[in-house]
Parts: structure tokens; C-alpha cells; sequence
């Protein structure tokens, strides 16, 4: 059975930083591209990054670039996303899922940016 | 950044026929940004029906179908039921990038 399993939410000040864990299993990791896409509260969907299988190649949305950085263990069968200088408008609710095609998708962990 | 548009809401009675629609700022929706749509309950995580245009993963049902329509992306449902009330979203792909719409409301009422 696949899982995608999230980990590493919780509050945070303006400015600080974070790193989110997406733990997969039931499949094989490697073979897989990943994306992040989060969530505002009461909002929609916003995707904010993906990764190839090897983790040479990463794409960000443009409000996280320079930002946020995503990367992955294939040992440990975990995506991780970096996230720094992180801003009000960055709380969400963030879900990793997995491509080619993208199908399955975490339960998502809640970042809240605040003071 | 490209700009997905969606209808904000739609309504379809039980049993009925309705279709969504996915439009891009950048001209018409093609097999090349690979559209996607995905279904969100309240509380529950994003649900993926349909990718690449109109392919369906075995959890879909069959009463969504999906195609190219007048240069947009479209979802149509037919025969709906209670439990297809939820919020749709479409999502491009753009050179590297995707984007997502800012999703329907479909009420089945």
C-alpha cells in the first residue's frame, strides 16, 4: 500500500525556518518524481515545488524561489522541503505527492507562520 | 506566472450532467500541459481523478470523464451523486512550472 506520510509542521516566528519530511513507502521511492503543494487556510491549492527521482533537477513556484529548497534521501525513502525566511503568508497546510502520474497524495502537515 | 481560471461554483442536481472548465491566461489549453484534475472534501486531502488530459487512475469513477473543449480543459460529470459535492481543481503544467486553479465548488442540490 502506498503511503505518503508528513512530518515537521508546527508554529513558527516570521523569519525563521523549517523543514518538512514526506516519508514514502509501499513503492518504489527512487523511481519517482515529487511534488509539494500547500494549502492556506479556507484557500486552494498552490503547488510550490517538485523533484526528479535522482534529485538532480528541482522547480519551485516563483513565491517560494530562492526560499524554500526541496530535496530527497532515496536511503530513506524520504522528500524533504526546506523552508526559510518564512512569511505570514506562508502558513499552510503542506501535502507531498507523488508523480508519473501524480496520484497519491499525503494527509499534510500545518505550518503556521506567526508571532 | 500563468493564470488558471476555473467557474468558482456550479450547481447539478442529482442525477444530472455538469461540466467544469479549466482556462489559461496564456492561450488555449492543450495535451501539453497535461491537465490534471483533482477532487477535495472537506477536511480530506486532495483526491487526483484524472491526468493528462483525460486519463483516469483505477479509483476514478466512471461517471467523470475529461477532454480538450473549446481551447480549456473539462470535467464533465455525469449522473451525479451527493458524495461528488466537493471542490474541483484543475492543474497545468508550464514549461517546469505548474499551476493550479482556483477551483470549483460543485454543489449537488
Amino acid at each position: 500500500e502506498v503511503q505518503l506520510v508528513e512530518s515537521g509542521g508546527g508554529l513558527v516566528q516570521p523569519g525563521g525556518s523549517l523543514r518538512l519530511s514526506c516519508a514514502a513507502s509501499g513503492f518504489t521511492f527512487s523511481r519517482h518524481w515529487m511534488h509539494w503543494v500547500r494549502q492556506a487556510p479556507g484557500k486552494g491549492l498552490v503547488w510550490v515545488s517538485r523533484i526528479n527521482s535522482d534529485g538532480s533537477t528541482t522547480t519551485y513556484a516563483d513565491s517560494v524561489k530562492g526560499r524554500f529548497t526541496v530535496s530527497r534521501d532515496n536511503a530513506k525513502n524520504t522528500l524533504y522541503l526546506q523552508m526559510n525566511s518564512l512569511r505570514a503568508e506562508d502558513t499552510a497546510v503542506y501535502y507531498c505527492t507523488r508523480d508519473q502520474p501524480i496520484d497519491y497524495w499525503g494527509q499534510g502537515t500545518l505550518v503556521t507562520v506567526s508571532s | 506566472q500563468a493564470v488558471v481560471t476555473q467557474e468558482p461554483s456550479l450547481t447539478v442536481s442529482p442525477g444530472g450532467t455538469v461540466t467544469l472548465t479549466c482556462g489559461s491566461s496564456t492561450g488555449a489549453v492543450t495535451s501539453g500541459h497535461y491537465p490534471y484534475w483533482f477532487q477535495q472534501k472537506p477536511g480530506q486531502a486532495p483526491r487526483t481523478l484524472i491526468y493528462d488530459t483525460s486519463n483516469k487512475h483505477s479509483w476514478t469513477p466512471a461517471r467523470f470523464s475529461a477532454s480538450l473543449l473549446g481551447g480549456k480543459a473539462a470535467l464533465t460529470l455525469s449522473g451525479a451523486l451527493p458524495e461528488d459535492e466537493a471542490e474541483y481543481y484543475c492543474f497545468l503544467y508550464y514549461s517546469g512550472a505548474r499551476v493550479f486553479g482556483g477551483g470549483t465548488k460543485l454543489t449537488v442540490l
